[in-house]
């Protein structure tokens, strides 16, 4: 079956213009998941969704930071006013429940020029 | 502050030779870890997982546990070019009921099989 998809796969942005990054989980799964990996690291946990409910935002980095999952599949993560820190790969991975293992997205790779 | 240790590398092996990959772990609550392989400019595949302590095998792969010394191990036999990757140890810690934790990473190891 289909994989975790994401869009773009490639984002460039101005410094201060606001983006807004796509996550299609697998058909199913309850758990959706987002990771930032900065080049040379392994990736961080921003947050995480069960269904709809977001139940973890401890990792994501700041306030211009926001996720959402409105009808408990497809996820957006939006980030407002970007700053050249905020280059990075995002990942989203999805999974049956939230102690199961988890499959990655391509990801998208956003520079903040 | 949970945290997952690994040497960045880079590790060389010879091409058939057995490749050993170190992982350690400070949160002694974790229960569920990983093995995912990322090429370079890919996303993350899972290799292995484990949860109990000792030896889990899956074809070319090895996982091995051990959670008093908080240590967990991937051993890649007959290694091939193809297995040249960055490996990444991810730990997991039960859900505590107020909310549901992602996976720890580590920086992940740079891995070099030479023909």
């Amino acid at each position: 079956g289909a994989g975790v998809s994401q869009s773009p796969r490639y984002k460039v942005a101005k410094r201060g213009q606001d983006v807004a990054l796509r996550c299609d989980p697998i058909s199913g799964h309850v758990s959706l998941f987002w990771y930032q990996q900065a080049l040379g690291q392994g990736p961080e946990f921003l947050t995480y969704f069960q269904n709809e409910a977001q139940l973890d935002k401890s990792g994501l980095p700041s306030d211009r930071f926001f996720a959402e999952r409105p009808e408990g599949s497809v996820s957006t993560l939006k980030i407002q006013r970007t700053q050249q820190e905020d280059s990075a790969v995002y990942l989203c991975a999805s999974s049956w429940a939230d102690q199961e293992t988890q499959y990655f997205g391509p990801g998208t790779r956003l520079l903040v020029l | 502050q949970k945290e997952v240790e690994q040497n960045s590398g880079p590790l060389s092996v010879p091409e058939g030779a057995i490749a050993s990959l170190n992982c350690t772990y400070s949160d002694r609550g974790s229960q569920s870890f990983f093995w995912y392989r990322q090429y370079s400019g890919k996303s993350p595949e899972l290799i292995m997982f484990i949860y109990s302590n000792g030896d889990k095998e899956d074809g070319r792969f090895t996982a091995q546990l051990n959670k008093a010394s908080q240590y967990v191990s991937l051993l890649i036999r007959d290694s091939q070019p193809s297995d040249s990757a960055t490996y990444l140890c991810a730990v997991k810690s039960p859900w505590s009921g107020g909310g549901a934790d992602g996976l720890t990473f580590g920086k992940g190891t740079h891995l070099i099989i030479q023909p």
